[in-house]
């Protein structure tokens, strides 16, 4: 069974910190995700990436940026925490094609303060 | 750009009840399409997804749903719901014809089963 790991559940920063959010995935996928979900927004893509070191813009990529040195591996970085930032992060993986499902991690709960 | 249209952002019903959540996208070409579940406490999880043939599609735990091509439409059934199924729901749709491999997901319904 696919399993995606984020680092933390909970997160607690302060304003203008820079943050890390950690995901690793054990399966060899080529493609990686970052979601934030808020209430009645559903999930919104941040950024992906489908190799090492390659990376995509989402759709709410302000704010952020991402970084993959390993396959397994796929940082979120919030270069300087914001309060609009305080929200739930899903990371998930994904064999290479398009038609493939995404496998989900259990989220960070990240608030800044 | 795709999007994804879930109008019943709350759904109460109570156990037996039969079940339909509506999903519609905007996107003319070729479409993969997902349902996603989301227990509480839990990671979203796949309910079933359809990228060709049958438009009538089986997935996990009593759950179809049914690809309308003319209706831009991927309808999530349960003919009879169990207290077990409350959750959050999301469709998810990528366009199949350009290789994009993000999703882009609905608002979400949030199912409420009453025993």
């Amino acid at each position: 069974d696919v399993k995606v790991t984020q680092s933390s559940r909970y997160l607690v920063k302060r304003t203008g910190e820079k943050v890390f959010l950690e995901c690793v995935q054990d399966m060899d996928h080529e493609n990686m995700f970052w979601y934030r979900q808020d209430p009645g927004l559903g999930l919104r893509l941040i950024y992906f990436s489908y190799d090492v070191k390659m990376k995509e813009k989402g759709d709410i990529p302000e704010g952020y940026s991402v970084s993959r040195e390993k396959k397994e591996r796929f940082s979120l970085i919030l270069e300087s925490a914001s309060t609009n930032q305080t929200s739930m992060y899903l990371c998930a993986s994904s064999l290479g094609g398009p038609n493939q499902p995404q496998h989900f991690g259990d989220g960070t709960r990240l608030s800044i303060l | 750009a795709q999007s994804v249209s879930q109008h019943n952002h709350h759904v109460i019903l109570s156990e037996a009840a039969s079940l339909e959540l509506g999903c519609n996208y905007s996107y003319g070409g070729t479409v993969n399409l997902f349902w996603y579940v989301q227990y509480p406490g839990q990671h979203l999880q796949l309910l079933l997804k359809y990228f060709s043939g049958d438009p009538l599609v089986k997935g996990i735990k009593g759950f179809e749903a049914e690809f309308i091509k003319s209706k831009f439409s991927f309808n999530l059934r349960k003919p009879s719901v169990q207290w077990s199924d409350t959750a959050e729901y999301f469709c998810a749709v990528n366009a199949g014809d350009t290789g994009r491999r993000a999703l882009t997901f609905g608002s979400g319904t949030r199912l409420q089963v009453q025993p």
